[in-house]
């Protein structure tokens, strides 16, 4: 069975313009979940998406933004860039919604704002 | 909020030695707790996953244990290797996965 597969792997944006990154989940999951990594911060949830409506948020401003198709494929944007946003961005897939379900994770998006 | 911590944040150790990492948080209202691997600029991977009713799971050379009451976990790592050198990350799942800051081992052949 596929893993989790992430696209583009990597990326150099600018400051001020807005990225859109996509995620597809193992065959059959329906919860797709997306992290931002940073070295001063660690691993932070960003918000959940499951059966196409999002379940769960975390504390980012509204720049961060996502959505799921019917597919269970997800994509993640992030409007108006800023230097702080550079970071791994990983998602991960679950067979269900909530945290109580066994994540996988995919390889992540390296953005690089400049 | 849930806090996890997670002691040291680096550890040096000789090939074959045995180690422990350990993980603490601070709500015990838990679903489950899970240890993953990251190797330097990749994708995290699991290891191990612990339900919130059990006490331990073991995968290999990995022995993973739960203390809910204590708020505390540990990761046994049997025999290290030099393929074991990767940061280890604890995170715990209540209404969301809450990740601890990590511990970066090196296995010095």
């Amino acid at each position: 069975k596929a893993g989790v597969t992430q696209t583009p792997r990597y990326l150099i944006k600018t400051r001020g313009q807005q990225v859109t990154l996509s995620c597809s989940p193992i065959s059959g999951h329906r919860s797709v979940s997306w992290y931002q990594q940073t070295p001063g911060q660690g691993l932070q949830f960003l918000f959940e998406y499951f059966s196409e409506t999002q379940r769960n948020k975390g504390n980012f401003p509204g720049r961060f933004s996502g959505r799921q198709f019917s597919n269970s494929r997800s994509e993640m944007n992030v409007s108006t860039l800023e230097l702080g946003d550079s970071a791994l961005y990983l998602c991960a897939s679950s067979s269900n919604s909530g945290a109580a379900y066994e994540q996988y994770f995919g390889p992540g998006t390296r953005l690089t704002v400049t | 909020k849930q806090e996890v911590t997670q002691i040291p944040a680096a550890l040096s150790v000789p090939e074959g030695e045995n180690l422990v990492l350990n993980c603490s948080f601070t709500d015990s209202a838990i679903y489950n707790l899970q240890w993953f691997r990251q190797d330097p600029g990749k994708g995290l991977t699991s290891l191990l996953l612990i339900q919130s009713s059990q006490r331990e799971q073991t995968s290999g050379r990995l022995n993973a244990s739960l203390d809910k009451s204590s708020g505390r976990s540990t990761l046994y790592i049997a025999a290290s290797q030099p393929g074991d050198s990767a940061t280890y990350l604890c995170a715990v799942t209540g209404n969301q996965f809450y990740f601890g800051t990590g511990t970066s081992l090196t296995v010095i052949p």
